[in-house]
This record gives structure tokens, sequence and C-alpha cells, in this order.
């Protein structure tokens, strides 16, 4: 049981260049989410799904893209990097009666 | 839309000393959940605590507890007997109920950096 795994751990980018952050866990929840953490600001939800097939914006979402073919993957893609998106990025799922969230382990994008 | 606030950005407390963290937040929402998350240096988001709203008892896990004031909207951290392996960023987190689903949104707070000193 491998929990939420996340890749790449770092990423550089160059500016106007686009990359897919990857997502999976195996747990067989239905939501799962992408947060940015920056400093001072806590985690703030990008995007959410709560099921295949259904996904919805969060609070930052402009300049991401997600979807969600299967209950396991939530990839997390950024169209044209912008230096504004350099931040440590989560991915997370949720499930069980006690609601907890399980986090993966984090992405480091730098943006240049 | 709720919003969690933590107005403590650093704190620090010496090894087996008692320290705790401060949460509000700001909801209409009668039934709720709420969280303490710890954040070490290695990045992992690990929880420590959770609340259910209905609830009156507070919750404790080994050395930490929380104080959870409903009718205030505070819900502050207390770690006891602190260790070095504590240091950390701390986040308070609040999950609304959505209807009695998993799917409601986790909103954080701006998190507090916990430094215990040997």
């Amino acid at each position: 049981n491998a929990g939420v795994t996340q890749t790449p751990k770092f990423q550089v980018l160059k500016t106007g260049q686009s990359m897919t952050l990857q997502c999976a866990q195996d747990m067989n929840h239905e939501y799962m989410s992408w947060y940015r953490q920056d400093p001072g600001m806590g985690l703030r939800l990008i995007h959410y799904s709560v099921g295949a097939g259904i996904t919805d914006q969060g609070e930052v979402p402009n300049g991401y893209n997600v979807s969600r073919s299967t209950t396991e993957d939530f990839p997390l893609r950024l169209l044209s990097a912008a230096p504004s998106q350099t931040s440590v990025y989560f991915c997370a799922s949720r499930g069980g009666p006690l609601y907890e969230q399980y986090f993966g382990p984090g992405t480091r994008l730098t943006v240049t | 839309a709720q919003t969690v606030t933590q107005s403590q950005p650093e704190m620090s407390v010496q090894e087996a000393e008692t320290v705790t963290l401060s949460c509000t937040y700001d909801t209409s929402e009668n039934n709720y959940y709420l969280f303490w998350y710890k954040q070490p240096p290695s990045r992992q988001m690990i929880l420590v605590i959770r609340q259910e709203a209905y609830k009156q008892q507070n919750a404790t896990e080994n050395r930490f507890s929380v104080n959870f004031q409903k009718a205030a909207k505070s819900f502050s951290l207390k770690i006891s007997d602190s260790q070095l392996g504590d240091t950390a960023m701390y986040f308070c987190a609040f999950l609304d109920n959505a209807g009695g689903t998993s799917y409601g949104k986790l909103t954080f707070g701006q998190g507090t950096i916990l430094t215990v000193h040997p």
C-alpha cells in the first residue's frame, strides 16, 4: 500500500514550457485534490475531483488543467509555466469514515 | 467561504515544556471537522489530530490535545512535553461537512513555525 505518490520531486522549467505533475493513489479514494504551498499562505486548493470524470476548480485554478480518467490517477498540467507558479505542489486523496486526507510527498517546482 | 487564521507565524519552546498554538476559523456551518497537520523539514504533511464539531469532548492523541471552543470558533493545539522532533510547521485546517459526504473542501491556515530548543 503506497498511499499517495507524486512525481517528480523536483522540477525546473523555463517560462512558457508545459509539463504534467503526476499523482496516483492506491486507496480507492473518490476525492482527490491538488494544492500549492507558498510562504505565509498555507496550502491553497487548485483543482479537485470527486470521482473519475468529475473535476472542479478550487481557489487558484488559473494556469492549471486537470483530468480524472481513472480513480487512481489525477495529473496536474501546467499549460504555459510562469514564474508565479514557482511553488511546492501537493496532491492529496481523501476517503474513509474519518474523512482523513492523505498527502503525497510534494513537488518543488521552479519556473525561471 | 470558510477562513482559517493562525495568528502566530513563529513560536519557540524549550524541550520538555508545553506550548499552545492558536487557530480561529469563520463559518456559518454547524457540522464540520477540524484538523492539525504537522509539516517537518522533510515537507511531508502528517495528520496530528482531528476534531468533529458535533463532539463536545476535546480530542487527544498522546502528547497532543486540542481546546475546541465552538461558540468562539477557536481550535488551539497544545503540545505537552515538547520534543526536538516536534520542530515543524503546523497547519490548522477546516473541512466543511458537504452534506455528510467526504467531498468538502479542506481550508488551511497560514501555518505556525514551531522550534523546540534543547
